[in-house]
């Protein structure tokens, strides 16, 4: 069964950064394009990153390009997503995925609240 | 950035009857070289992530119930479920794979009526 745990959230004051992390399991992890999807409260849905399955190519959205960044463990079999000069505006449910463009798993989330 | 734009917003429909979300793109999501369409459909029920109906415009996921279909080419889409039902309320998106950014369609909020 594919699983994705999203662990990493929280409270964290505007210009601050936050690591979040993905485990998964469940399938063979080098095989497969890896991403992160999200969702602020009560809208729609927004592609974040995405990462090749292996490693050599990374992606982003507009809005995050410079201050996130994407990595993936294969050892460890977790894909990570950095954060750095938060905004208000980025607080969100950040959902990994597995698939850097077609997504066919999601993890449940992991929630993000900028704020002072 | 290719945008996608779906209509409407939002939808009353009766159970039992046909409920129909279109899903317009910017630019062609179409790959020439392989005649395939890079536009995949999700259902997100309330407190959950969102889950893959469709790829490739018409590709039913296993598991997904028949009375789901994905239709278009090029740049204009449609999600059909023929027959609603009550579990079938959600929002629903269209997102793009063809080109970074992935862009997602803003979500059609479908309701019984």
């Amino acid at each position: 069964e594919v699983q994705l745990l999203e662990s990493g959230g929280g409270l964290v004051q505007p210009g601050g950064s936050l690591r979040l992390s993905c485990a998964a399991s469940g399938f063979t992890f080098s095989s497969y394009g890896m991403g992160w999807v999200r969702q602020a409260p009560g809208k729609g849905l927004e592609w974040v990153s995405g990462l090749s399955d292996s490693g050599d190519n990374t992606y982003y959205a507009d809005f995050v390009k410079g201050r996130f960044t994407i990595s993936r463990d294969t050892s460890k079999n977790t894909v990570y997503l950095q954060m750095n000069s938060l905004r208000a505006d980025d607080t969100a449910i950040y959902y990994c995925t597995r698939g850097d463009n077609l997504i066919d798993y999601w993890g449940q989330g992991t929630l993000v609240t900028v704020s002072s | 950035d290719i945008v996608m734009t779906q209509s409407p917003d939002s939808l009353g429909v009766s159970v039992g009857e046909r409920a129909t979300i279109n899903c317009k793109a910017s630019q062609s999501v179409l790959y020439r070289s392989n005649n395939k369409n890079y536009l995949a459909w999700y259902q997100q029920k309330p407190g959950q992530p969102p889950k893959l109906l469709i790829s490739w415009a018409s590709t039913r996921e296993s598991g997904v119930p028949d009375r789901f279909s994905g239709s278009g080419s090029g740049t204009d889409f449609t999600l059909t479920i023929s027959s609603l039902q009550a579990e079938d309320v959600a929002v629903y998106y269209c997102q793009q794979y063809d080109s970074s950014p992935y862009t997602f369609g803003q979500g059609t909020k479908l309701e019984i009526k």
